[in-house]
């Protein structure tokens, strides 16, 4: 059984660097899938941040592009958000999710998800 | 980007009513459209997928219909379990996006 869990600082200060782990057990990811980062914030609701395959190809929303890098740790069965500069706008709870099946690359819907970190921007 | 329109945002309803939620896409996304459940503190839970396909372990009062860009969600006989935020996402093409949700609580 697939699972996931997201870890993290819950605090993060104006201007500096939100990083987030998402452990994934019950599978490697090495195998496929384009794991993705999800946010969701009082003020936009659910939004897609990206999402990388195992061979760490990446593909990330234009809203973030220019902050955020998703990398992969095979040797340790997890994938990473990094998302630089932020602001009291990138408050929220960022989930890490599975997509159902490899068949369709990037454009999936998301069948698992871990249970979410609350990440509070403020000085 | 595709933007979806959920509507109703929130909607009271009685147990054993039949609740209906429509998710409207900004341009065809054939039927590449899931329906997720989310209640208070937890993460958001798979229902449908492919517009109508229902994920293994739903219960079947649950279902969804619709292509395009039209879309409808529907829960026959409401039961007290069911009170929770409701949303869409397309995955027709990236960026992937969600609907802003629908609030379903009791009447």
């Amino acid at each position: 059984q697939v699972q996931l869990q997201e870890s993290g600082p819950g605090l993060v200060k104006p201007s500096e660097t939100l990083s987030l782990t998402c452990a994934v057990s019950g599978y490697s990811i090495s195998s496929g899938y384009y794991w993705g980062w999800i946010r969701q914030s009082p003020r936009k609701g659910l939004e897609w941040i990206g999402s990388i395959f195992h061979s760490g190809s990446t593909y990330y929303n234009p809203s973030f592009k220019s902050r955020v890098t998703i990398s992969i740790d095979r040797s340790k069965n997890q994938f990473s958000l990094k998302l630089s500069s932020v602001t009291a706008a990138d408050t929220g709870v960022y989930y890490c999710a599975k997509p159902i099946t490899m068949l369709r690359g990037v454009e999936d819907a998301f069948d698992i998800w871990g249970q979410g970190s609350m990440v509070t921007v403020s000085s | 980007d595709i933007q979806m329109t959920q509507s109703p945002s929130a909607l009271s309803a009685s147990i054993g009513d039949r609740v209906t939620i429509t998710c409207q896409a900004s341009q065809d996304i054939s039927n590449y459209l899931s329906w997720y459940q989310q209640k208070p503190g937890k993460a958001p839970k798979l229902l449908i997928y492919d517009a109508s396909d229902l994920e293994t372990g739903v219960p079947s009062r649950f279902s969804g219909s619709g292509s395009g860009t039209d879309f409808i969600f529907t829960i026959s006989s409401l039961q007290t379990e069911d009170i929770a935020t409701y949303y869409c996402q397309q995955y027709d093409s990236v960026p992937l996006t969600f609907g802003g949700g629908t609030k379903v609580d009791i009447k």
